[in-house]
């Protein structure tokens, strides 16, 4: 298996326009997670999909965020209009279960850099 | 609150000597513990957990971790350390039916050759 698959792995763009984040999770994995890294906050949880259906998106830090899982090997982050502080690594994991002791498997992550 | 403490920014060892890399947790109820790495330009891999049963956990890469109830404590341990061993490294507690990790803040290990 080719493992999570993340892309862009590096996105420069101007603050205001539209950023799109893309997740091909590792088949048959039913649960999809999108973290953002930086040095000053760490890894942050932005939203939860279990069976493509969004649990928990409390981590999305305002309405310029959306995500979506149209089905169970694609997902997007979308950001709109971006903005500096969206200055960061962004991850997409999957975990075959919804349960506290399952693994999760990190993509290589995109970083995003807004001028 | 749960939360999870690495006290330690930083680590430096010497190569061939034994690593230690602390972990501290704090939740309500039985947690499930978990240690990642993150190499330079690349997504978190895990390297062990603890579920239950035998306190010490074998783990990728001969690393291996303890779990302390009394002291609530997870610490990443290693015999003898290498130089490719160098990275970031994560703790993260789970509660039992939730999905949700809570990261520690991470300890970037050096080992120097």
């Amino acid at each position: 298996d080719a493992g999570v698959i993340q892309s862009p792995r590096h996105e420069v763009t101007e603050m205001g326009q539209e950023v799109t984040l893309r997740c091909k999770p590792i088949s048959g994995h039913n649960s999809l997670f999108w973290y953002r890294q930086t040095m000053m906050r760490g890894l942050e949880l932005l939203i939860y999909f279990n069976n493509n259906v969004p649990i928990d998106d409390s981590g999305m830090p305002e309405d310029r965020f959306s995500a979506k899982m149209p089905n169970a090997s694609f997902s997007t982050l979308k950001i709109q209009p971006s903005e500096p502080r969206d200055s960061a690594v962004y991850f997409c994991a999957s975990s075959p279960r919804d349960r506290g002791n399952s693994v999760q498997f990190f993509g290589p992550g995109t970083r995003l850099t807004v001028l | 609150a749960q939360s999870v403490a690495q006290p330690e920014d930083q680590v430096n060892v010497a190569e061939g000597n034994p690593l230690t890399v602390k972990c501290t947790y704090s939740v309500s109820g039985n947690p499930y513990l978990f240690w990642y790495v993150q190499y330079p330009n690349r997504g978190l891999q895990f390297l062990l957990k603890y579920i239950t049963g035998d306190n010490l956990v074998k783990g990728s890469y001969g690393f291996e971790a303890e779990f302390n109830k009394s002291q609530t404590s997870f610490h990443l341990k290693k015999p003898s350390a290498l130089v490719s061993d160098s990275a970031l490294y994560f703790c993260a507690v789970t509660l039992g039916g939730t999905y949700k990790y809570i990261f520690g803040t991470g300890t970037r290990l050096k080992v120097l050759a």
